[in-house]
């Protein structure tokens, strides 16, 4: 069974541009959530999406936004990035909700801002 | 708000060593209580879980009892190999709300030596 996948692994991106990252869940997982692992400020919520819908948000600015398809694939996006965006981004998937159930991460997608 | 403090690293130990990373948590009731494990370049796993007061969680060598009188939920091994050097991030998974997020603690690289 395929884990969690997220692609692109590695990207480089300049101050003031957007950037989208996919993540494509275990095959039968609803729930998607995603979190931005920094030095500074660990690893830290972003949202999570099940059914399309998001369910939950952590506390971040409104430049950051992700969407989830019918087939469960979720992206992720962040426009007019700033230096601190630099993180890696992890998706981690579930059956239903995370509470329920466990999540299964990705490897991440790495983001470097010049 | 619920939070998480785990011991700074890096921890150092030789092999065959018995290792213990505490780890605390502030939380409204009875959280879910879990260990991730990160390996360089990769996601996080899931090492072990525990869901109630006095559960033990364990897996590969690896045990951890949620302790509700102490609020720690520390990990423990009796005899660390050198295939166990990565980061150990300790988590919880609060009760308000009925969806749920991760929240976790900055993390504990650990390096084994031979």
């Amino acid at each position: 069974k395929a884990g969690v996948t997220q692609t692109p692994r590695y990207l480089i991106k300049t101050r003031g541009q957007q950037v989208t990252l996919s993540c494509s869940p275990i095959s039968g997982h609803r729930s998607v959530s995603w979190y931005q692992q920094t030095p500074g400020q660990g690893l830290q919520f972003l949202f999570e999406y099940f059914s399309e819908t998001q369910r939950n948000k952590g506390n971040f600015p409104g430049r950051f936004s992700g969407r989830q398809f019918s087939n469960s694939r979720s992206e992720m996006n962040v426009s007019t990035l700033e230096l601190g965006d630099s993180a890696l981004y992890l998706c981690a998937s579930s059956l239903d909700s995370p509470r329920n159930q466990p999540q299964h991460f990705g490897d991440g997608t790495r983001l470097s801002i010049l | 708000g619920d939070s998480v403090t785990q011991m700074e690293g890096p921890v150092t130990l030789s092999e065959e060593a018995f290792l213990t990373i505490n780890c605390t948590y502030t939380a409204t009731g009875y959280p879910s209580l879990f260990w991730y494990v990160q390996y360089p370049g990769e996601g996080l796993q899931l090492l072990l879980k525990a869901t109630k007061a006095d559960d033990k969680g364990s897996n590969k060598g690896f045990e951890a009892t949620y302790r509700k009188e102490t609020t720690s939920f520390h990990l423990e091994k009796g005899s660390v190999q050198v295939s166990d050097s990565a980061v150990y991030f300790c988590a919880l998974m609060g009760v308000r709300g009925s969806q749920g997020n991760l929240i976790f603690g900055k993390g504990t690289k650990l390096s084994v030596k031979p």
